[in-house]
């Protein structure tokens, strides 16, 4: 299958502090999304982006789905405690039915 | 908010028992995944579904077989549990090919 790189692969920051991590991959995608895992829970979806070069914002954070198509960002302002959890972000392409998962990014909110 | 259900919650049994995993959504989606996720791991496709009465092999090898008869419906059958099993899995669905994904809260096995 596809593979997706996320960096950092984890990150320890002080609270108010902002965050970015980023989503790489070999292929061209034409959605990407951005979900948050905590502990024993189920993915949710934080931002979906459908358009190269787009920029969406929920909240505190914002994603943008890279000009090549191969990269998207996501952009955590102000962090506070309740950020804390896994980031992963998912490519789906035009051509197949499935969509693949970045490696994930691990988020530590130090009060 | 996602109308994606996955019973039971937490599962522990012993080895060699025969398994159902249920997934079920109510938003009338096409496509429907299974993915198994070991602890702060990505998550590994397993088995998907385009539709009714299609299923497919994700790129995990999987001892576990599904079936979709119903669209709301996508169920994971372990024949025989083994340790190495022991694992989160989660279930998502989608409408169509560029459309959200969205995930069930997850079903943690433990194979004694």
């Amino acid at each position: 299958g596809q593979q997706l790189n996320q960096s950092p692969q984890s990150m320890f920051i002080q609270e108010g502090e902002d965050v970015s991590m980023n989503c790489t991959s070999s292929s061209i995608f034409n959605t990407w999304l951005w979900y948050k895992q905590e502990p024993g829970e189920g993915p949710v979806l934080l931002i979906a982006l459908y358009k190269a070069g787009e920029l969406t914002s929920n909240g505190r954070l914002t994603a943008q789905f890279g000009i090549t198509r191969k990269d998207s960002f996501l952009n955590i302002s102000a962090s506070i405690p309740s950020d804390v959890g896994i980031y992963f972000c998912a490519g789906c392409s035009n051509t197949g039915n499935q969509f693949y998962f970045g490696t994930g990014t691990s988020l530590t909110v130090i009060p | 908010e996602a109308d994606i259900y996955q019973t039971p919650r937490y599962l522990v049994i012993g080895t060699g028992k025969k398994i159902t995993l249920e997934c079920s959504q109510t938003m009338g989606h096409d496509k429907m995944y299974w993915y198994q996720q070991d602890p702060g791991m990505e998550l590994h496709l397993i088995h998907y579904s385009y539709g009714v009465n299609s299923t497919e092999k994700g790129d995990l090898s999987s001892e576990s077989t599904v079936s979709r008869i119903r669209t709301e419906h996508f169920p994971l059958t372990l024949e025989s549990a083994r340790p190495s099993h022991t694992s989160q899995y989660l279930c998502a669905s989608r409408l169509r090919d560029r459309g959200r994904a969205f995930f069930g809260q997850g079903t943690r096995l433990t194979v004694v």
